[in-house]
């Protein structure tokens, strides 16, 4: 069974912390996605990795960075909390050949 | 030319009924939609998913129409139960756009009992 693994389920932070969301495929899949949810607006794309070391924008980066050290591990960085960054964080992996995405639990976020 | 518009927002059905989420695109690029069914505390899952030289595909309860003149596709979901009740999600992806996926706004269904 495909398995894409998000350590944190639910965190609480400080405005101006730095926050790190962890994730971890064992799908050997070579691309990966963060998303944000938020009610009525669906799933929004901050960043996607097509390979190790390799990182592109998405939609809604700003405020967002990213790391993938290791083809199963792709990490979410928030430089600098803050409020309106209260939100879902859906990881994602999808093989090279195939467009199914397959999505991890979800990490609840908020920021005091 | 990148985005999927979902509708309705939210949907309530009887058991037994009919549930009907529409979706349409703006890139005719885009070479695969899938729709994904999402419980709440989970991740979205894939449910079913068409390419656009088929005009209907069917898995169980679950139909997808396409109708590729129109930009347009939806999910029917037949005999509905409450255990379907959930957040769907249609999508596309391919053409330019490689292996991005956009995703639709989504629909809450709720399939009262």
């Amino acid at each position: 069974d495909v398995k894409v693994t998000q350590s944190s389920r639910y965190l609480v932070k400080r405005t101006g912390e730095k926050v790190f969301l962890e994730c971890v495929q064992d799908m050997d899949h070579e691309n990966m996605f963060w998303y944000r949810q938020d009610p009525g607006l669906g799933l929004r794309l901050i960043y996607f990795s097509y390979d190790v070391k390799m990182k592109e924008k998405g939609d809604i980066p700003e405020g967002y960075s990213v790391s993938r050290e290791k083809k199963e591990r792709f990490s979410l960085i928030l430089e600098s909390a803050s409020t309106n960054q209260t939100s879902m964080y859906l990881c994602a992996g999808q093989g090279a050949t195939g467009n199914t995405i397959y999505f991890g639990e979800g990490s609840w976020l908020t920021v005091v | 030319q990148q985005q999927v518009k979902q509708s309705p927002q939210s949907l309530i059905v009887q058991k037994g009924g009919i549930s009907i989420i529409n979706c349409a695109y703006e890139n005719t690029a885009f070479d695969y939609f899938p729709w994904y069914q999402q419980f709440p505390g989970k991740g979205p899952a894939l449910l079913i998913a068409i390419r656009p030289d088929v005009s209907e595909k069917k898995e169980g309860r679950f139909t997808i129409s396409f109708n590729k003149s129109a930009k347009q596709f939806s999910l029917h979901i037949m005999d509905s139960q409450p255990g379907d009740s959930a957040t769907y999600f249609c999508a596309a992806s391919g053409g330019t756009g490689g292996f991005k996926t956009i995703f639709g706004a989504g629909t809450r269904l709720f399939v009262k009992a």
